[in-house]
């Protein structure tokens, strides 16, 4: 079955500085797809990146970025010039056809930003 | 985007009593799902809402306990019966929608119920 790990319950960051959230997935499959989503204290689920896993290269928005490491099972997401409205809880996820393009949520790192 | 709505925003109930919340989405969608989100935890499928025919269920959630409703692309309905404190939680509908050349989950922003 597929699963998401997120080691990390909580992290803090200083405004304006960088904080890396981690995350680890364990699949059998080829084709799938990664995601961070957050949610803010409002509870609204907003998708904030995603990576293919057929893409070498890292996705980025913006401020947000992704080391998408295929062999280790590793996507971490880095947010830099950290901003007080990026404290919120963040969830990993994926999806895959074999899986039926469910998203399995990882249980979620809460980032606290300090002004 | 996606423009998700959802009643009640919040409730508070008796345990033994039954509710029922509403998903409107702001155009036809053909993947709606529901999931819930227990106090301080991630969130889990509980069905997909297949308009025309019944829900699909998650292992460990059955038609008795969460009934769900599609009657047609742009709504939805799921039930939550026989309430408990155990099911005091953030109830979240979500479709999946063509965007661009991804398919992209959206999330409405969630039901939190509380069971006395």
């Amino acid at each position: 079955a597929q699963t998401v790990t997120q080691s990390q319950p909580e992290m803090s960051v200083q405004e304006a500085e960088t904080v890396t959230l981690s995350c680890t997935y364990d699949t059998s499959e080829s084709d799938y797809y990664l995601f961070w989503y957050k949610q803010p204290p409002s509870r609204q689920m907003i998708l904030v990146i995603r990576q293919e896993a057929y893409k070498q290269q890292n996705a980025t928005e913006n401020r947000f970025s992704v080391n998408f490491q295929k062999a280790a099972k590793s996507f971490s997401l880095k947010i830099s010039d950290s901003q007080l409205g990026d404290a919120a809880m963040y969830f990993c996820a994926y999806r895959s056809p074999e899986y039926g393009n469910k998203l399995v949520f990882g249980a979620g790192t809460i980032l606290r930003v300090k002004s | 985007s996606a423009v998700i709505s959802q009643k009640p925003s919040r409730d508070i109930c008796q345990r033994g009593t039954s509710l029922t919340i509403q998903c409107q989405v702001d155009s036809q969608v053909t993947m709606m799902f529901w999931y819930r989100q227990q106090p301080g935890q991630s969130l889990t499928l509980i069905a997909t809402a297949n308009q025309g025919s019944e829900a699909t269920y998650e292992s460990g959630f059955v038609i008795d306990k969460f009934p769900i409703s599609r009657p047609n692309l742009t709504f939805s309905t799921l039930t939550v019966s026989n309430m408990s404190p155990e099911d005091s939680s953030i109830y979240l509908c979500s479709v999946r929608r063509q965007v661009s050349s991804y398919n992209e989950q959206f999330f409405g922003p969630g039901t939190r119920l509380t069971v006395l």
